[in-house]
């Protein structure tokens, strides 16, 4: 069965700082994409960045970078740059290449302070 | 842009009545899916659709059931409503193939009185 694993219930940084949330997972798919996925309060889930496991090249999306590890199925965010609106739940997903078979994890609040 | 919307953002039932929620998509999706989001417990898959009338359940099917009769709209179900089944429940929808990406409607809040 398919897992996903994040570690961190809560995180605040400061505007204009740094932040990585963390991730780890377990599947036995050969090939499988990652997601990460921002939920803001009372506003629709986005996708904020995607990963392919067969690349071995992180992802990056403007402020936005993964940290793939595929050996120790980890799969962190790391997020430049913070700013207000990046308040949101943060939920790490995976997926087969072929199939729905998608698994989230519990996700990670994180409040951007002023 | 993609639309995907849901038929309330809120909803109050009692016990043992038939809920119906909808999710409706603008984007010709193939495959549509009804998820439940629950503090600590992330989103679970309740029913995945890959194309009209067709269905497969999820990790947590029991108690609910789902109608695709037409590809842009999904129905879940809730035969007969429990306490238990509060919840936020959220419907999404995604090209088929490989890494597509879900597109995630606004989410519908029950409460199960």
């Amino acid at each position: 069965a398919q897992t996903v694993t994040q570690s961190q219930p809560e995180m605040s940084v400061q505007e204009a700082e740094t932040v990585t949330l963390s991730c780890t997972y377990d599947t036995s798919e050969n090939n499988y994409y990652l997601f990460w996925y921002k939920q803001p309060p009372s506003r629709q889930m986005i996708l904020v960045i995607r990963q392919e496991a067969y690349k071995q090249q992180n992802a990056t999306e403007n402020r936005f970078s993964v940290n793939f590890q595929k050996a120790a199925k980890s799969f962190s965010l790391k997020i430049s740059d913070s700013q207000l609106g990046d308040t949101a739940m943060y939920f790490c997903a995976s997926g087969p290449d072929y199939g729905q078979n998608f698994v989230f994890g519990p996700g990670t609040r994180l409040s951007v302070l002023p | 842009d993609v639309k995907v919307t849901q038929s309330s953002r809120y909803l109050v039932k009692r016990t043992g009545e038939k809920v119906f929620l909808e999710c409706v998509q603008d984007m010709d999706h193939e495959n549509m899916f009804w998820y439940r989001q629950d503090p600590g417990l992330g989103l679970r898959l309740i029913y995945f659709s890959y194309d009209v009338k067709m269905k497969e359940k999820g990790d947590i099917p029991e108690g609910y059931s789902v109608s695709r009769e037409k590809k842009e709209r999904f129905s879940l179900i809730l035969e007969s409503a429990s306490t238990n089944q509060t919840s936020m429940y959220l419907c999404a929808s995604r090209w088929a193939g490989g890494g597509e990406t879900q597109y995630f409607g606004p989410g519908t809040r029950l409460l199960v009185l």
